[in-house]
């Protein structure tokens, strides 16, 4: 059975960093693409980033390019996004997605329970 | 990123069928795209229910009953979910998705109360 949870959510103030993480078990880790995609309160869904099985291709969403980076560790079966210069608008649950494949271009079909990220002062 | 429309709410009563709709932006051609859907009831993260390109190349989300199915309109450059014999689990909100160019891009969803 296919289990991704997510860690790291919390408060923290608009400027500052925040890094989540996404354990992954049920499934070969190192043969999927993973994706982020978040929903703020009350919203609908937002892709934020994807990375390839070897990391070899990346994708960011416009609203996060240049402030949050993705990245994988195989060995750990885990997946992370760096979040710096967060913004009140960052505020959301953040899920962590399987792929049906290992390029970002495939679909996410599991996610995650999500983890709640809230920027404010 | 181009902007997918969907109504923000429907609703139908059990036992009747529900058109969900997703108007693709008129610079993007629906015939050209695979059409994803998701359910997503509240508390829960989203459930992938299917993809439609056309008739020949559909496919089902595991566990996902067939009375889930996808189409497309290419005169209103939409793509559709059918939701026949409704039933009162299949109150959620509903989201269709793209990939149109280096990155996944959702509708704003629209909210399904089965009366």
């Amino acid at each position: 059975e296919v289990q991704l949870v997510e860690s790291g959510g919390g408060l923290v103030q608009p400027g500052r960093s925040l890094r989540l993480s996404c354990a992954a078990s049920g499934f070969t880790f190192d043969d999927y693409a993973m994706h982020w995609v978040r929903q703020a309160p009350g919203k609908g869904l937002e892709w934020v980033s994807g990375i390839s099985w070897n990391s070899g291709s990346i994708g960011y969403a416009d609203s996060v390019k240049g402030r949050f980076t993705i990245s994988r560790d195989n060995a750990k079966n885990s997946l992370y996004l760096q979040m710096n210069s967060l913004r009140a608008e960052d505020t959301a649950l953040y899920y962590c997605a399987k792929s049906a494949g290992g390029m970002i271009r495939q679909k996410p079909d599991y996610w995650g329970q999500g983890t709640l990220v809230t920027v404010s002062s | 990123q181009p902007v997918l429309t969907q109504p923000p709410s429907s609703s139908a009563s059990p036992g009747e069928s529900a058109r969900l709709t997703c108007t693709l932006p008129s610079d993007i051609n629906v015939g050209s795209y695979n059409i994803y859907w998701y359910q997503q009831k509240p508390g829960s993260p989203p459930r992938y229910l299917l993809y439609y390109y056309s008739d020949s190349d559909k496919g089902q989300g595991s566990g996902v009953p067939s009375r889930f199915s996808g189409s497309k309109d290419a005169s209103a450059n939409t793509g559709i979910l059918l939701i026949s014999g409704l039933q009162s689990e299949d109150e959620a909100d509903y989201y269709c998705m793209i990939w149109p160019s280096n990155a996944w891009v959702f509708g704003g969803g629209t909210k399904l109360t089965v009366l």
